[in-house]
């Protein structure tokens, strides 16, 4: 079955610290991968989606498929990074997504 | 332009009642989505709408949910005898015409919060 993992629920760091939010996926065939954000208040929004390959708000993610991960990356977090991270892919042969159970990120001043 | 709204934004209702939830997709937006977030957990897709018609319901967790899209725009997701267990935050998306590669990006509304007493 077609699953996405994001084993932690919540990571914390100092601004400026390098930050990875992990996102494992199990899938037959090759996935299509993004990663939506939520800020504070605010609508849930796609971040960046790997077949796009760009870096958004510093942020980059690189589809490791013999790992089956596609973890999120940032080298140096800022404050107003602080938000859920919900990693997603599209469920076999169609265009609903299946998402993890997201990350908070929280970056300390 | 105006992105997704959704309305009520919040609803409280108490167990056994019928409760209406309505999503405005942005305008030209053929596919819509509705996914299901409860605490703690991301969205569940509950049903998908192409057009006029529910591409793909297999989400929906049981017979008393049931959601329309009459014109092809304003979608309407209805529960009936609501339970306990149906709170949860209730999103709406839409996005362009699913093309032949690659999925086009979903657009999502503010969600409605559902609580039932």
């Amino acid at each position: 079955a077609q699953r996405v993992t994001q084993p932690e629920k919540l990571l914390s760091v100092f601004k400026g610290a390098p930050v990875e939010l992990k996102c494992n996926y199990s899938y037959s065939g090759s996935p299509e991968l993004f990663w939506y954000v939520q800020y504070s208040r605010q609508r849930l929004q796609l971040l960046l989606r790997h077949i796009s390959r760009e870096s958004i708000k510093g942020f980059t993610a690189d589809l490791n498929k013999g790992e089956t991960s596609f973890h999120l990356k940032k080298p140096f977090a800022q404050e107003e990074d602080s938000a859920m991270y919900y990693c997603a892919l599209p469920a076999f042969n169609t265009d609903k997504l299946i998402f993890g159970t997201g990350t908070r990120l929280q970056v300390f001043p | 332009g105006a992105g997704v709204s959704q309305t009520p934004s919040n609803k409280v209702t108490e167990k056994g009642k019928y409760v209406e939830l309505r999503c405005d997709p942005i305008s030209g937006h053929t596919a819509l989505y509705w996914y299901r977030q409860s605490l703690g957990q991301g969205p569940e897709f509950l049903i998908y709408f192409q057009g006029t018609g529910a591409a793909d319901d297999s989400g929906l967790p049981n017979d008393r949910f049931f959601a329309v899209r009459p014109e092809g725009s304003v979608s309407t997701l209805k529960i009936q005898r609501t339970e306990r267990g149906d709170s949860a935050v209730y999103l709406c998306a839409s996005s362009l015409t699913p093309g032949t590669s690659g999925h086009n990006e979903q657009f999502f509304g503010p969600g409605t919060r559902l609580t039932v007493l």
